[in-house]
């Protein structure tokens, strides 16, 4: 089955520490995203990628870092500079036709994060 | 400032009826629209989309509505069934802008009421 992989569900870390969250997905879609959502809040972009080895910002890339090494991959750090870690965070994917990626982006199921 | 706005935070609807979820947007660059479904503790799942060329679009169930003088959207379910309890995203997107990124609404959450 085709889909999106993001572990753990569950992440729980001390201030002032980095923590990497996983994204994998064997879509083979080029494009992929990071999400964070906050209780009663809509999603709010990252990091996208469109391609292996290029990222670009999103709206609230302070504090985060990201890599494209492999197609399938599109790992998140939370750095000790993020003021507020603690969120819920969503992977996404989209593919590629005709030179742009489609809207319909896919999502993994989350990463539940939790800085004390 | 908030450029997608789901100005009903909820929504309760009895099993069988129709749900309407409206959404506005300001942006009069976006051109092409998504909705979304949300289950706690998931991911969201793409419902249906419509490019502003349209003003309807119909999957099963699910129809959305674009009326784009007054920048607004929405989405309705019929008939109502207690699995469609979710929350609602609406997501818009500038197809021109370059990127790819879609700019999403806080959401509405729906009850359906057996």
């Amino acid at each position: 089955d085709g889909g999106i992989t993001q572990s753990p569900k569950y992440l729980f870390r001390k201030e002032g520490q980095n923590v990497t969250l996983s994204c994998e997905q064997n879509l083979n879609h080029d494009a992929m995203y990071w999400y964070r959502q906050d209780p009663g809040q809509g999603l709010r972009l990252i990091y996208y990628s469109q391609i292996v080895n290029d990222f670009q910002k999103g709206d609230i890339a302070e504090g985060y870092s990201v890599s494209r090494e492999k197609k399938e991959s599109f790992p998140l750090t939370v750095t000790s500079a993020q003021k507020n870690p603690t969120a819920f965070y969503l992977c996404a994917s989209s593919i590629f036709f005709g030179g742009r990626a489609l809207y319909e982006q896919y999502f993994g199921p989350g990463t539940r994060l939790t800085v004390t | 400032d908030q450029q997608v706005k789901q100005n009903s935070p909820s929504l309760s609807v009895q099993e069988g009826r129709i749900s309407i979820l409206n959404c506005d947007y300001t942006n009069s660059m976006f051109d092409y629209f998504l909705w979304y479904k949300k289950y706690p503790a998931e991911g969201p799942t793409f419902l249906i989309s419509i490019s502003s060329i349209k003003d309807k679009n119909e999957d099963g169930r699910f129809t959305v509505f674009l009326n784009k003088s007054a920048k607004h959207l929405s989405l309705h379910i019929v008939p109502s069934q207690p699995g469609d309890s979710a929350v609602y995203f609406c997501a818009a997107a500038d197809s021109g802008a370059g990127s790819y990124q879609l700019t999403f609404g806080k959401g509405t959450k729906l009850s359906v009421i057996p």
